[in-house]
């Protein structure tokens, strides 16, 4: 049973256009984080949300957590070709301590020139 | 410069042949972990560890174990390879935090393991 569903898995979008990823779970999360990850490199961390409705902004990038803290969205304005990679929601569990890590299967974010 | 160094960065094995991933960070991190990304499955945890001498199972420990004897270094040692093992491994570290939020983990560049 996997405990955060991303979606969509694939998205392949033209340069400039807007989307949105979801992560989604039955579970409450203390706090939550987004991850990209490159071709050959390692996750690296983007955000970590933490109060319910929270939304923060990266540049483009902009992150909800959701008011039950169970599920969170990334949205991406005029996404460029450097926004490609795949990207990972995590989180602790409430009651496992707040350094184990659950991760998101993810979604591999394609942005066509 | 902060980071998550892990050594090689590639590897071909035989079965049964012994081997050794080492992982190291400068960042006096307490928690260290072991993940293996495989198609499909995600990231899933193989062992943890929340200080010197402190380690336990993760989500897939089978065939894996680890030590941690010192605060940077944290070994995954295979003893007897399987091509069941054959993945892309990644080390981790993260602060304890104490303030009821993960700060989330800083990832080496990942370790590809072909066990053949």
């Amino acid at each position: 049973t996997q405990l955060l569903e991303q979606s969509p898995q694939f998205l392949s979008i033209q340069e400039g256009e807007n989307l949105t990823v979801y992560c989604n779970s039955s579970s409450v999360f203390s706090s939550l984080q987004w991850y990209r990850q490159e071709p050959g490199e390692g996750p690296v961390l983007l955000v970590t949300v933490v109060t319910g409705g929270e939304v923060k902004k990266l540049k483009r990038l902009t992150f909800q957590f959701g008011d039950a803290r169970k599920d969170s969205s990334l949205h991406i304005t005029a996404a460029q070709p450097g926004d490609t990679g795949l990207y990972l929601c995590a989180g602790p569990l409430i009651n496992f301590g707040n350094e184990k890590l659950t991760f998101g299967t993810g979604t591999r974010l394609t942005i066509i020139p | 410069e902060a980071q998550v160094t892990q050594n090689p960065r590639y590897l071909i094995t035989v079965t049964g042949k012994k081997l050794t991933v080492t992982c190291s960070q400068n960042m006096n991190h307490e928690y260290m972990s072991w993940y293996r990304q495989d198609p499909g499955l995600g990231l899933r945890q193989i062992y943890y560890s929340m200080n010197v001498e402190v380690t336990d199972k993760g989500d897939v420990p089978e065939g894996y174990k680890v030590s941690r004897k010192e605060k940077r270094n944290f070994p995954l040692i295979l003893e007897s390879p399987s091509p069941n093992q054959t993945s892309l491994y990644f080390c981790a570290s993260s602060p304890r935090t104490g303030t009821g939020y993960s700060y989330g983990y800083t990832f080496g560049s990942g370790t590809r393991l072909t066990v053949v």
